[in-house]
């Protein structure tokens, strides 16, 4: 079955631009979650979505922000970009978030702020 | 706080040797521990869950313990290979719908 697929693969963005990261977790999935991960911060979790609900939403400022479609797809949206938001940042699909049937992650979304 | 720390932070070894790294997690609440694997510039691979009710789980040469007690998750990897060279994150999963990473075991293994 195909796994899950986030795209751009890359971005290169300014500062104060914003920016739209997308989503498709495995079919049949409904619980989409979000990480950054950076050098010096490491793997840090953004938000998670349900049914289109965000369950749980991680310690970073309002200029970040999701939404869950009614396919399970999702999008991560990032206003007002600065050079700290430069990272890796990971989509990661569950059949049902919680429920021990674990995460499976896609390849994630380089962007890079200049 | 709910913390997860690894260690080593970095191995290097010879290729076939046993090798065992370590997960420590604050909060023995845990619903599952999952181990990853990572390589550079790349998103992370599951390679073992472990569910709060179990205690261990193996697939091919890997095997993954938790105890909820000491707090502790070990990732046994027998003869290890070139091939496996990454990095390695264990992540501790609670009622929260989240995962808590460690910061990860850099593992070099060179032939």
């Amino acid at each position: 079955k195909a796994g899950v697929t986030q795209t751009p693969r890359y971005l290169i963005k300014t500062r104060g631009q914003q920016v739209t990261l997308s989503c498709s977790p495995i079919s049949g999935h409904r619980s989409v979650s979000w990480y950054q991960q950076t050098p010096g911060q490491g793997l840090q979790f953004l938000f998670e979505y349900f049914s289109e609900t965000q369950r749980n939403k991680g310690n970073f400022p309002g200029r970040f922000s999701g939404r869950q479609f009614s396919n399970s797809r999702s999008e991560m949206n990032v206003s007002t970009l600065e050079l700290g938001d430069s990272a890796l940042y990971l989509c990661a699909s569950s059949l049902e978030g919680r429920a021990g049937y674990g995460y499976t992650f896609g390849s994630g979304t380089r962007l890079t702020v200049v | 706080k709910q913390e997860v720390t690894q260690i080593p932070a970095a191995l290097s070894v010879p290729e076939g040797e046993n090798l065992v790294l370590n997960c420590s997690f604050t909060d023995s609440a845990i619903y599952n521990l999952q181990w990853f694997r990572q390589d550079p510039g790349k998103g992370l691979t599951s390679l073992l869950l472990i569910q709060s009710s179990q205690r261990e789980q193996t697939s091919g040469r890997l095997n993954a313990s938790l105890d909820k007690s000491s707090g502790r998750s070990t990732l046994y990897i027998a003869a290890s290979q070139p091939g496996d060279s990454a990095t390695y994150l264990c992540a501790a999963e609670y009622n929260t719908d989240k995962l808590i990473f460690g910061t990860g075991t850099r593992l070099q293994v060179f032939p």
